[in-house]
């Protein structure tokens, strides 16, 4: 069965500093991964997804992910972060359904 | 565009009760999905339409749930009779899914946050 990872219940990172999310996969087959992020009181918003093609993502609010095929992984990544950034953030996997992780806490601060 | 509209945001209700949850997904779009969110157990897919079918429901609990979809523009979470254990943030997302293998992102309605006491 599909499933993702992701390791971490928390990240604590401090404003302007470089950020990483992680996220591990298991597919069979070519994995369709995809980052939403959810603020408070609020649904899932997309971010980013990997189908095929380059392995470095870009989405919206400057966050990318780096797919890595031998290591099963794909991580999201923010060269700096702001405070505005602290949410939760879901990896998800696609088959016929989404499947999401259970997700991290990203808290950026001042 | 208006996006997924749910109704109700909260609805508070005694055990025993009935409780529909409705959503309006994205003109156009022909998938729809319900979740249910809890701390303890974090998103659940519940049920998934495409072009108003059910094409999986085996996340749904137990017969007490219900899920319909009369039509493209429409689709009705039902839960009856209610039970504290229920209670959790319901969202509902649609997609635009080509054939096959479903790649769309989805857009997630704002959640229906339900509390059985």
């Amino acid at each position: 069965a599909q499933s993702v990872a992701q390791p971490e219940d928390q990240v604590n990172v401090a404003e302007g500093n470089p950020l990483t999310v992680k996220c591990t996969y298991s597919v069979s087959g070519n994995p369709y991964l995809f980052w939403y992020v959810q603020y408070p009181n609020r649904g899932l918003q997309f971010l980013l997804k990997y189908i095929t093609g380059d392995n470095l993502v870009k989405g919206s609010y400057g966050f990318e992910a780096e797919f890595n095929k031998s290591q099963t992984s794909f991580h999201l990544k923010k060269p700096s972060a702001l405070v505005s950034d602290s949410a939760l953030y879901f990896c998800a996997v696609r088959d016929i359904n989404l499947i999401f992780g259970k997700g991290t806490k990203l808290s950026v601060k001042p | 565009d208006a996006g997924v509209i749910q109704s109700p945001r909260h609805e508070v209700t005694e055990m025993g009760q009935e409780v529909t949850l409705r959503c309006k997904p994205i003109s156009g779009h022909n998938s729809l999905f319900w979740y249910r969110q809890t701390m303890m157990r974090g998103l659940e897919l519940l049920i998934y339409f495409n072009n108003n079918v059910p094409i999986d429901d085996s996340g749904m609990p137990e017969d007490r749930f219900s899920a319909k979809m009369p039509n493209a523009s429409f689709s009705t979470l039902k839960i009856q009779p209610s039970e504290p254990r229920d209670s959790a943030v319901y969202f509902c997302a649609s997609s635009l899914e080509g054939s096959g293998r479903a790649v769309g992102e989805l857009f997630f309605g704002e959640g229906s946050r339900l509390t059985v006491l």
